[in-house]
């Protein structure tokens, strides 16, 4: 099994839906992440959590919400989706001192139509 | 803030070839710092890092030093082969608490025989 792991992989879903991603990870870190990659703006963070009892916005967190449900699970939802919202999502855990780099999972596809 | 700013692609080379892709940073402190490699289709994976001044990260004949009087660490390879085409991203982990990696917007390697 990999160590984040993320779901759906693809994602068509129309204007106005609510669509939530879901990221699991076997780590065993605190620390996770959800990113954002859009071609030619490389990541941009939208949410981070560096324990259960803690969310952070991030760069781009205007459109989306976080749920942090235990140390292994991460989700992301959409509340109304918009065109504009249509990227590649990351999910990242790392431990305390992120010293040791990320592990990233392998990303949804989402596109909003 | 901290950022990061990773010289633009596409970089178009031949097998055998040497390559360097420039990455400068801005940063409050002696962040960390990281090169981060994307596949085709794939998440992304950590390529090598460097935690202090005048380290060198080196990982798959790459190598990167962290030069703290230029804030530069420069990716550098002696010769790429086909298998090393994808996007590299340059990133900074700030020594703030409560702080998250921060990307560059990446450069994609495309490497002919």
């Amino acid at each position: 099994d990999a160590d984040v792991t993320q779901t759906p992989r693809n994602r068509i879903t129309k204007t106005g839906k609510r669509i939530m991603l879901e990221c699991s990870q076997t780590k065993g870190h605190d620390r996770m992440y959800w990113y954002r990659q859009d071609p030619g703006l490389g990541l941009r963070l939208i949410y981070y959590s560096f324990d259960v009892k803690d969310i952070n916005k991030g760069e781009i967190s205007d459109g989306y919400s976080v749920s942090r449900q235990a140390q292994a699970k991460f989700s992301l939802s959409l509340e109304s989706a918009i065109p504009n919202q249509t990227a590649l999502y990351f999910c990242a855990t790392s431990d305390i001192t992120g010293n040791y780099g990320y592990t990233f999972g392998s990303g949804t596809r989402l596109t909003v139509v | 803030g901290d950022s990061v700013t990773q010289m633009e692609g596409p970089v178009t080379l031949s097998e055998e070839a040497f390559l360097t892709i420039n990455c400068t940073y801005t940063a409050t402190g002696y962040p960390s710092l990281f090169w981060y490699v994307q596949y085709p289709g794939e998440g992304l994976q950590l390529l090598l890092k460097a935690t202090k001044a005048d380290d060198k990260g080196s990982n798959k004949g790459f190598e990167a030093t962290y030069r703290k009087e230029t804030t530069s660490f420069h990716l550098e390879k002696g010769s790429v082969q086909v298998s090393d085409s994808a996007v590299y991203f340059c990133a900074l982990s700030g020594k703030q608490a409560g702080t998250a990696l921060i990307f560059g917007k990446g450069t994609t390697l495309s490497v002919s025989s």
